[in-house]
């Protein structure tokens, strides 16, 4: 299993600033995913990010607008730059534990999400 | 390309019995289904692989049809605490290696007494 500390829990922005988000793992894992989530609706993923290489983003999604780091196998990072109303959402990451291979065959295990409100 | 599960709600009352559908337009490796409650994060159920293996925590159990590439979940004698919305979750190829988890467009799920 893998248990993840996100920071911040929650967060109100001023529009144009930017906000990072940490994410956590107790444990060394392979691939750590960026999703958000608008209130109501499915999760959406932003991008993967694997350490040692570029994080790879999702149609629609960009790395001037939510760079990525990834600097070890057990933490990552997400930046809403530039924040509009529009980035108000629940961002999530979320981990597939290490030595599963290239398919995860297995759960995938959440932070417990940043809410961004930007006003 | 996200999953379509069916239907987008569902109201049952406690002990009734509910089945969930999930729908992919591309071929299927492996199958998860998820529970949110609101203001949580996604709690995994189950796993279904090629090959008829299943992994789950709960007594929930699940069907997946490789070549419709469609997955089912069967909630049996509902209980209040089956109440949340329910995502399934395909695995996809990434570029460069690995997969990642695309989710479907969810089912919102009330058990009331």
């Amino acid at each position: 299993s893998a248990v993840i500390s996100q920071k911040p829990s929650r967060d109100i922005c001023q529009r144009g600033t930017s906000l990072t988000i940490q994410c956590q793992v107790d444990s060394q894992v392979t691939m750590m995913f960026w999703y958000r989530q608008q209130p109501g609706q499915s999760l959406t993923l932003i991008a993967t990010a694997n350490q040692g290489s570029e994080a790879t983003y999702e149609s629609g999604f960009v790395i001037d607008k939510f760079p990525i780091s990834r600097p070890n196998l057990t933490f990552s990072t997400l930046t809403v730059s530039n924040m509009s109303p529009e980035d108000s959402s629940i961002y999530l990451c979320s981990v597939a534990p290490l030595g599963r291979g290239q398919d995860m065959n297995t759960e995938a295990f959440f932070g417990q999400g940043t809410r961004l409100t930007v006003v | 390309q996200q999953p379509v599960q069916s239907p987008q709600a569902v109201i049952l009352r406690e002990g009734e019995d509910a089945v969930i559908n999930c729908s992919s337009s591309k071929a299927l490796y492996s199958v998860h289904w998820y529970r949110q409650k609101h203001g949580e994060a996604p709690v995994f159920l189950m796993i279904l692989l090629k090959g008829g293996e299943q992994k789950g925590h709960e007594k929930i159990s699940a069907s997946f049809n490789e070549k419709k590439q469609q997955s089912s979940l069967y909630l049996t004698a509902s209980q209040l605490s089956y109440s949340g919305t329910y995502f399934c979750g395909t695995e996809i190829g990434i570029t460069g290696g690995g997969n990642k988890l695309t989710f479907g467009t969810g089912t919102q799920l009330k058990v009331e007494l």
